[in-house]
């Protein structure tokens, strides 16, 4: 059974520059994340997709943040403008159906962004 | 707000001896806690959970024990192998809110030879 694939592995932008991350979950999982994780820190949700509906987006920065899933399957977090502070691994992970999928997020290798 | 912590930034044990992981929560509505493994270059990989229904759960050489009334959650490694030096992040969820995860800033274990 293939993995989480996200792309970029690596990405170094400016501040003010534009940025986009691809997720491909599991196949058949409904359920898929972004998290942010800051160096030192542990992942941080940013958000929630059931199938193409958003569950959770609290966390997410909406002035400069943005994700998307069309067709529930394959998802794209954009970061525009980035900032600084926005230096972080990006890691998306899916779960399959069901009511409590805790043990079941498989978290993709994550995308390492630096902004200069 | 750090809802879940874990204080020990590193851990060093030695390869055969036990290593005790240690996390702590705030927040009294979590009801699920997991631990994640995670080694470099590589997403978390879960490792075990417990309910708070339940003070122990066991797996192989892997066991957490949770505290309710002091809120506190550990992982017991026994024995220590090599392969265990990874970082290990707890994590903590309550089950009426759609699998969200609340991660500690994670624990480096060392296994020395």
């Amino acid at each position: 059974e293939a993995g989480v694939a996200q792309s970029p592995r690596y990405k170094i932008i400016e501040k003010r520059q534009s940025v986009a991350f691809w997720c491909n979950p599991i196949s058949g999982h409904a359920t898929l994340y972004w998290y942010q994780q800051i160096l030192g820190q542990g992942p941080k949700l940013l958000i929630q997709f059931q199938n193409n509906g958003v569950v959770d987006d609290s966390q997410l920065p909406k002035d400069r943040f943005s994700a998307e899933r069309l067709k529930g399957v394959d998802s794209t977090l954009k970061i525009q403008p980035a900032k600084l502070e926005d230096s972080a691994v990006y890691l998306c992970a899916s779960s399959p159906p069901g009511p409590y999928s805790y043990n079941e997020q498989f978290f993709g290798p994550g995308t390492r962004l630096t902004v200069l | 707000d750090q809802q879940v912590k874990q204080n020990s930034p590193s851990l060093s044990v030695q390869e055969g001896r036990i290593s005790i992981l240690n996390c702590d929560y705030t927040n009294s509505m979590f009801d699920y806690f997991l631990w994640y493994k995670k080694y470099p270059a590589e997403g978390p990989t879960f490792l075990i959970s417990i309910s708070s229904i339940k003070d122990k759960n066991e797996d192989g050489r892997f066991t957490v024990f949770l505290n309710k009334s002091a809120k506190h959650l550990s992982l017991h490694i026994v024995p220590s192998q090599p392969g265990d030096s990874a970082v290990y992040f707890c994590a903590a969820g309550n089950t009426g809110t759609a699998s969200k995860l609340t991660f500690g800033t994670g624990t480096r274990l060392q296994v020395t030879l």
